[in-house]
C-alpha cells in the first residue's frame, strides 16, 4: 500500500512569488491533514479536510495561504505571495477515521525556502 | 499550554533498551497517550498509543502509570536507524489535531 505522497519534495522561491504544495493521502483516506514545521519551532497543524471539506483551518497563519482538495482526494496548499518567514518544512498526513485512536500517516514533507 | 514534558536528549548505546520518559500531570479520562517520532528528513511517524494499559506492538512497548500522570515507551533494543526526535503527545478521542512539542532528541550510539 502507498503511503503519503508528496509532491515537490523541495521548492526554492523568490519572495512574493507563488508556490503549489501537492499531498497525495493514502487511497480511502477521507481526513487529511496539513502540518508545518518553521524554522526552530514546533511542528504545527495548519488545517484539516474530511473528503472535500475543511473541517478547521484554525492553524492556517494568514490568508496568504490557501488549501484545496477538490473531489476529496489530493490536496494542494498554496502559498501567495510567499514571505520569508514562510521558509519551513510543510507536512501532510491522512487518517482514515477521525477520532483520536485514529493514528495519522505522515508524507515526507515538502521544504520551502523563501529567498 | 503544554500538556506532556519531555527530556530535551538523551543517548543510548546500540542493542541496548532504550526507555523515554514522559510526564503528562494534567492528563483526563478520555486522553490517549501517543508516541511518534521524526527521523531527519522524513515525516513524525506513529509508533503507539495507549489510554491506561500498558501496550505493544512490533516498534515498542508503552508503560503507562497506574495513575496515568507518566509513561514511559521502551525501544527494546535500539539501533542507529532509531536515532530521531520522539514526541509524546497527550490527545482525547475527539481531538484529530497533533500537537507536537519539542520531543526528545534520540540519539542512539555504536
Amino acid at each position: 500500500e502507498a503511503g503519503v505522497t508528496q509532491f515537490p519534495s523541495h521548492s526554492v522561491i523568490e519572495k512574493g512569488q507563488t508556490v503549489t504544495l501537492r499531498c497525495d493521502p493514502i487511497s480511502g483516506h477521507d481526513n487529511l491533514y496539513w502540518y508545518r514545521r518553521v524554522m526552530g519551532k514546533e511542528i504545527k497543524f495548519l488545517l484539516h479536510f474530511v473528503k472535500e471539506s475543511k473541517q478547521d483551518e484554525s492553524g492556517m497563519p494568514n490568508n496568504r495561504f490557501l488549501a484545496e482538495r477538490t473531489g476529496g482526494t489530493y490536496s494542494t496548499l498554496k502559498v501567495q505571495p510567499a514571505e520569508l518567514e514562510d521558509s519551513g518544512v510543510y507536512f501532510c498526513a491522512s487518517s482514515l477515521g477521525l477520532a483520536g485512536f485514529y493514528e495519522q500517516f505522515f508524507g515526507p514533507g515538502t521544504r520551502l525556502t523563501v529567498l | 499550554d503544554a500538556k506532556t514534558t519531555q527530556p530535551t536528549s538523551m543517548d543510548c548505546a546500540e542493542g541496548r533498551a532504550a526507555n523515554l520518559p514522559c510526564n503528562h500531570s494534567t492528563i483526563s479520562g478520555n486522553e490517549y497517550v501517543y508516541w511518534y517520532r521524526q527521523i531527519h528528513s522524513q515525516g513524525p511517524q506513529y509508533i503507539i498509543h495507549g489510554l491506561k494499559n500498558n501496550e505493544t506492538n512490533e516498534m515498542a512497548s508503552l508503560i503507562i502509570t497506574e495513575d496515568r500522570k507518566s509513561s514511559t515507551l521502551i525501544l527494546p533494543h535500539a539501533t542507529l536507524r532509531d536515532t530521531a526526535v520522539y514526541y509524546c503527545i497527550v490527545r482525547s478521542s475527539n481531538d484529530y489535531k497533533l500537537s507536537f512539542g519539542a520531543g526528545t532528541t534520540v540519539t542512539v550510539r555504536a
